[in-house]
């Protein structure tokens, strides 16, 4: 099973509101990433856990939250968002993160949440 | 660092013609290569990898590509498209020393016409 789920398919939000994505892969995965994708453009990486710790934050914006309750579980807790972060969000697993010469480099993804903020 | 270029930000292509999706590198370390495909509406879907061996790496959906080291390339080709393959296509890298971290290109949409 190389599966990432992703909920919702779609959200819907105004700039007050607080809303959370999930993101889940029983592929026995412990690196987890958040990328975000605007309209014809590449994934933008976002967040990087590994074993459930917070590795790398590309210098995201404090409204976006992330949290690794497990190695299963991936959310994104959002919040006072802007009209610009409106896109797509993408969820991916590897392995592991930043191991040399395992072999299994790829990373697979979810099928993404459309999120409108209005 | 890395840098990836695809060439060709739309390539136009009749059904049942051979198509290549050109992909250029720069690292200052060895890398591994990858191609995923994005259909309207989805996440992205591996199509193939090159980590190390053969240059010429299989795919699915009958997709290849060929890696060359001396010109930091890695183009994918099909020697018959179907209309079903309309999709983005993103070229990756990611440096051998440090594992995931993936740099994409600016992707190239494959556009198949009847």
């Amino acid at each position: 099973d190389t599966e990432v789920t992703q909920t919702p398919k779609h959200l819907v939000m105004g700039m007050t509101n607080k809303k959370s994505l999930k993101c889940e892969q029983h592929m026995g995965h412990r690196a987890m990433y958040w990328y975000k994708q605007k309209a014809k453009k590449p994934p933008e990486l976002m967040f990087v856990y590994s074993y459930e710790k917070l590795s790398i934050n590309e210098s995201v914006p404090s409204r976006f939250s992330p949290e690794c309750p497990n190695s299963s579980l991936l959310n994104l807790h959002l919040h006072a968002l802007q009209p610009e972060d409106s896109a797509l969000y993408l969820c991916a697993s590897s392995h592991q993160f930043a191991v040399a010469g395992t072999g299994r480099h790829e990373q697979y993804f979810g099928p993404g949440t459309r999120l409108t903020v209005t | 660092a890395q840098s990836v270029t695809q060439l060709d930000s739309q390539v136009p292509v009749f059904e049942e013609a051979p198509v290549e999706l050109r992909c250029n590198y720069s690292s200052s370390v060895s890398v591994y290569l990858f191609w995923y495909v994005q259909y309207p509406n989805q996440g992205l879907q591996l199509l193939l990898k090159y980590l190390s061996g053969s240059t010429l790496v299989k795919g699915i959906n009958g997709f290849e590509a060929e890696f060359n080291k001396s010109q930091t390339s890695f183009h994918l080709r099909k020697p018959s498209v179907h209309i079903s393959d309309t999709a983005e296509y993103f070229c990756a890298v990611s440096p051998n020393n440090a594992g995931n971290m993936l740099t994409f290109g600016g992707g190239t949409r494959l556009m198949v016409k009847p």
